[in-house]
C-alpha cells in the first residue's frame, strides 16, 4: 500500500462548474476524512465517514458539497456550481478507529476557480 | 468547540541550531491527543510527533520533542539539530478521545532552515 491517494492532484475550472474529486484511503482504515485549507491557514474539518456512514458534516459543508463513501472504500467529494471562494486545497486523511494511531494525509487536489 | 492557536507564522534558524515552535489550544475536554504534523512545500502532511494528554513524560522523536504543560494548554515543538529537510509549514492539531478523529489545526508556523 503506498498511503493515501488523491486524484486529481490539480483541477482548473469555470465558475458555475461541477468538479469531483477522489480519495483513496490506505486498504486497511476504515475511517476517511475530508479537510479544506485555503492559503495560509491550517486544514479545516469538512467530514468524515467510517466505512460507508457519514458520521458527522461540518457547517462548512454548503448544500454545494456532497461526499460519498458507497462502499466504504474510495471516496468522492463533489463540489456543485463552484465559486471562487471553493478555491483550496481539499485534503483527505484515513485512519483506523479505535487505536492509537495516527491519520495519514494524501497530497491533496488543488482546486482553483476562474 | 476546540480552538488551536500558532503565534509564529514564521520562524528561522541556522542549520544545526535548535529551534522551538508555540502551540497553545483551548479545549474542555480531559483527554485529547495533541500532535505536530509537517507539510513539506508541495508534499503531504506527515506525523511529526504526538502526546497522549494524560501522559505526564513528554514525547520525543529523535530530534523532534514536546514540552506539554496541561494546565497551561501549551505544546510547544523543539528541533534539536535542525537540518535544511526541516524546512516546512508546522502544524500544532487537537484530536479528541484516540485522536484519530477529527483533527483541529492551527494556522501553521512556516519554518526555514538556514544552510
Amino acid at each position: 500500500d503506498t498511503g493515501v491517494s488523491q486524484n486529481p492532484r490539480h483541477k482548473i475550472t469555470k465558475r458555475g462548474q461541477n468538479v469531483t474529486f477522489r480519495c483513496d484511503p490506505i486498504s486497511e482504515h476504515n475511517r476517511l476524512y475530508w479537510y479544506r485549507q485555503t492559503l495560509g491557514q491550517g486544514p479545516e474539518f469538512l467530514t468524515y465517514f467510517q466505512n460507508e456512514a457519514q458520521l458527522e458534516k461540518s457547517r462548512l459543508l454548503s448544500d454545494r458539497f456532497s461526499a460519498e463513501r458507497p462502499k466504504g472504500s474510495f471516496s468522492t467529494l463533489e463540489i456543485q456550481r463552484t465559486e471562487q471562494g471553493d478555491s483550496a486545497m481539499y485534503l483527505c486523511a484515513s485512519s483506523l478507529q479505535g487505536t492509537d494511531t495516527e491519520a495519514f494525509f494524501g497530497q491533496g487536489t488543488r482546486l482553483t476557480v476562474v | 468547540a476546540q480552538t488551536v492557536t500558532q503565534s509564529q507564522p514564521e520562524m528561522s534558524v541556522q542549520e544545526a541550531e535548535t529551534v522551538t515552535l508555540s502551540c497553545t489550544y483551548d479545549t474542555s475536554e480531559n483527554n485529547y491527543y495533541l500532535f505536530w504534523y509537517k507539510q513539506p512545500p508541495s508534499r503531504q502532511m506527515i506525523l511529526v510527533i504526538r502526546q497522549e494528554a494524560y501522559k505526564q513524560q513528554n514525547a520525543t522523536e529523535n530530534r523532534f520533542s514536546v514540552n506539554f504543560q496541561k494546565a497551561a494548554k501549551s505544546f510547544s515543538l523543539k528541533i534539536s539539530d535542525s537540518q535544511l529537510g526541516d524546512t516546512a509549514m508546522y502544524f500544532c492539531a487537537f484530536g479528541p478521545n484516540f485522536g484519530n478523529e477529527k483533527l483541529t489545526f492551527g494556522t501553521g508556523t512556516r519554518l526555514t532552515i538556514i544552510p
